[in-house]
């Protein structure tokens, strides 16, 4: 069955440190894999998409995330993290339907 | 490129009482998705439409839901005899094919009373 998790729920960083946030796929094929970003009371913001080619994706607002086959995984990085980077984050795999397949999110508080 | 839109941002009503919500998609996109989110957890799929076709259907669709898209354009989901637990955010998506990506509304939050 496909399904995404997320293994951390609310993660507290300092202005300035450094953040990765965990996404851990199960799917048989080649995954097409997304993080979004949520802002309270907002829709959801794509920050980057995996498909096929370089494992390591560049996304906006300076974040990249790593695609590893070997553990399944596609963790959200960003080198030095920003207040209004406080935010849910929540990692998607393109489903066989067509839809997405979303994890329960990492709620990321950035303190100033 | 505006974005998709729904409307309303917010609804309240009584359980028993039928609910209709709209979303507008990005105007070249042929995709269309509804998905439903509830507190702590992340979107999950409810359906989908290509152009005016209505492609799948999740199980989490019950007999009481039901979406349109006439004329592939904007699209409607109608909640009949509203209970409690479909208190949640109705997220909206359009994307255009080949590609995968979706983007999405600012979705419309239901409280059911």
């Amino acid at each position: 069955a496909q399904s995404v998790t997320q293994p951390d729920i609310h993660i507290t960083v300092s202005e300035g440190a450094s953040l990765e946030l965990r996404c851990n796929y199960s799917y048989g094929a080649t995954p097409y894999l997304f993080w979004y970003v949520q802002s309270p009371g907002q829709g959801l913001q794509l920050l980057l998409k995996y498909f096929s080619g370089d494992t390591l994706v560049q996304g906006i607002k300076g974040f990249e995330a790593e695609f590893k086959r070997s553990q399944s995984s596609f963790n959200l990085r960003k080198p030095s993290v920003q207040w209004s980077d406080t935010a849910e984050y929540f990692c998607a795999l393109g489903g066989s339907q067509g839809n997405l397949i979303f994890g329960k999110g990492t709620k990321l508080s950035v303190k100033p | 490129d505006t974005g998709v839109s729904q409307d309303p941002r917010h609804k309240i009503t009584k359980r028993g009482q039928n609910v209709t919500f709209r979303c507008d998609p990005i105007s070249e996109h042929n995709r269309l998705y509804w998905y439903r989110q509830t507190l702590g957890q992340g979107p999950e799929f409810l359906t989908y439409f290509q152009n005016e076709a209505q492609l799948e259907k999740s199980r989490l669709l019950s007999d009481r839901f039901s979406a349109e898209r006439p004329k592939g354009s904007f699209s409607t989901l109608e909640i009949q005899r509203t209970e409690q637990g479909d208190s949640a955010m109705y997220l909206c998506a359009s994307s255009l094919t080949p590609y995968y990506e979706q983007y999405f509304g600012p979705g419309t939050r239901l409280t059911v009373t």
